[in-house]
């Protein structure tokens, strides 16, 4: 069955730092993946997609992701973190043949000043 | 992308009662889906929902207890019927791609309806 693991529960950066949330997928075909971010008591919103082509994305908030299909990875990156980042971060993987989102565990991310 | 407008934002409710959400997208959109989060939990789907046809349930999601509509292809509402302190929650509805086109939103979600059943 696809499966999306995001082994990390938390996690403590503080501001300024890099930080890198993984995400792996287990999936039969070319998967689609997503990343969104959660701030307490608010909806999800879209940091960024993979559906083809480069397999390094850019999304918004200065967040990138890099797929590695040998790694069965999707891996969510921000070279320098802002304390407005702190929220949980799911990962999810198009499936059911393309009309349902899996989504992970989430992250949740703490920043310290 | 598609602008999602869910209400109510949050409600608390007696047990044995129904709440009905809605979600209204700003443009028309093939299918609709609805998620349910729990306390601490990552997201659920509960159901697609297109227009002029049943939803489609997922394993463990009933209709008659997460009745859905779907009259047009800018709304659908969803309600959680027989209130139990379980379905304390947060329901989320979220839309994938435009009626007309092939562009992809990449799954745009409402803000969100938080139930506390009491």
């Amino acid at each position: 069955a696809q499966s999306v693991t995001q082994p990390d529960i938390h996690i403590t950066v503080s501001e300024g730092a890099s930080l890198e949330l993984r995400c792996n997928y287990s999936y039969g075909a070319t998967p689609y993946l997503f990343w969104y971010v959660q701030s307490p008591g608010q909806g999800l919103q879209l940091l960024l997609k993979y559906f083809s082509g480069d397999t390094l994305v850019q999304g918004i908030k200065g967040f990138e992701a890099e797929f590695k299909r040998s790694q069965s990875s999707f891996n969510l990156r921000k070279p320098s973190v802002h304390w407005s980042d702190a929220a949980e971060y799911f990962c999810a993987v198009l499936t059911g043949g393309g009309n349902k989102l899996t989504f992970g565990t989430g992250t949740q991310l703490k920043v310290e000043l | 992308s598609a602008v999602i407008s869910q209400k109510p934002s949050r409600d608390i409710c007696q047990r044995g009662t129904s709440l009905t959400i809605q979600c209204q997208v700003d443009s028309q959109v093939t299918m609709m889906f609805w998620y349910r989060q729990q306390p601490g939990q990552s997201l659920t789907l509960i159901a697609t929902a297109n227009q002029g046809s049943e939803a489609t349930y997922e394993s463990g999601f009933v209709i008659d207890k997460f009745p859905i509509s779907r009259p047009n292809l800018t709304f659908s509402t969803l309600t959680v019927s027989n209130l139990s302190p379980e379905d304390s929650s947060i329901y989320l509805c979220s839309v994938d791609r435009p009626a007309i086109g092939a562009a992809n939103y990449g799954y745009t979600f409402g803000s969100g309806t938080r139930l506390t059943v009491v």
